[in-house]
């Protein structure tokens, strides 16, 4: 039984560029959430996705936006990258309804800004 | 603003040892509060969890002691061990949403 599984796994762009950044739920799970992690802090919640709309949203700017597909998988778009974007992304998933704790994570996309 | 406050940010303990890590948090609509642990390289992992209507919730060598009316809670490993090294991050969430509220982390360290 797969868990969350993140694509790409390292990614460096340039500042004002524009990145894409996936997500499969686990099996079984239909809701996504996206988090940034910088280095030395805790994950903060970006936005959550369930029937690929967004459901509630945390303190990101517009740059950042998303997508949830008819298979439950997720994007994460961020526009106009810049040096402080640069972060362990985070996706994790649960089956709504579910409750607290019974989110899974994955490994994350590490997005270096230059 | 950070809702949880977590203490101390590294943590170094010998084989054996207790370590205690503590959490305290300003929001009271918060209901739900799970520990974390976080190795290098991979996504963070549920550890434990407690809901404030309970003192103390105990998983093997792992306990959370919650004290409702100061708003604090910590986690307690006993017979620390090696493989325990982490990161350790408190959270808390409210009202069934999955958003969740991090600390900022505590490396725990363990030396043989």
């Amino acid at each position: 039984d797969a868990g969350v599984t993140q694509s790409p796994t390292h990614l460096i762009k340039t500042r004002g560029q524009q990145v894409t950044l996936r997500c499969s739920p686990k099996s079984g799970h239909d809701t996504v959430s996206w988090y940034q992690q910088a280095l030395g802090q805790g994950p903060q919640f970006i936005f959550q996705y369930y029937e690929e709309e967004e459901r509630q949203r945390g303190n990101f700017p517009d740059r950042f936006s998303g997508h949830q597909f008819p298979n439950y998988s997720s994007e994460l778009n961020v526009n106009a990258l810049l040096l402080g974007d640069s972060a362990l992304y985070l996706c994790a998933s649960t089956r709504y309804g579910q409750g607290q704790g019974a989110q899974h994570f994955g490994d994350g996309t590490r997005l270096s800004i230059l | 603003q950070q809702q949880v406050k977590q203490s101390p940010q590294s943590l170094i303990v010998q084989k054996g040892g207790i370590s205690i890590i503590n959490c305290a948090y300003e929001n009271t609509a918060f209901d739900y509060f799970p520990w974390y642990q976080q190795f290098p390289g991979k996504g963070p992992a549920l550890l434990i969890a407690i809901r404030p209507d309970v003192s103390e919730k105990k998983e093997g060598r792992f306990t959370i002691s919650f004290n409702k009316s100061a708003k604090q809670f910590s986690l307690h490993i006993m017979d620390s061990q090696p493989g325990d090294s982490a990161t350790y991050f408190c959270a808390a969430s409210s009202g069934g949403y999955q958003k969740v509220t991090f600390g900022i982390g505590t490396k725990l360290q363990v030396i043989p």
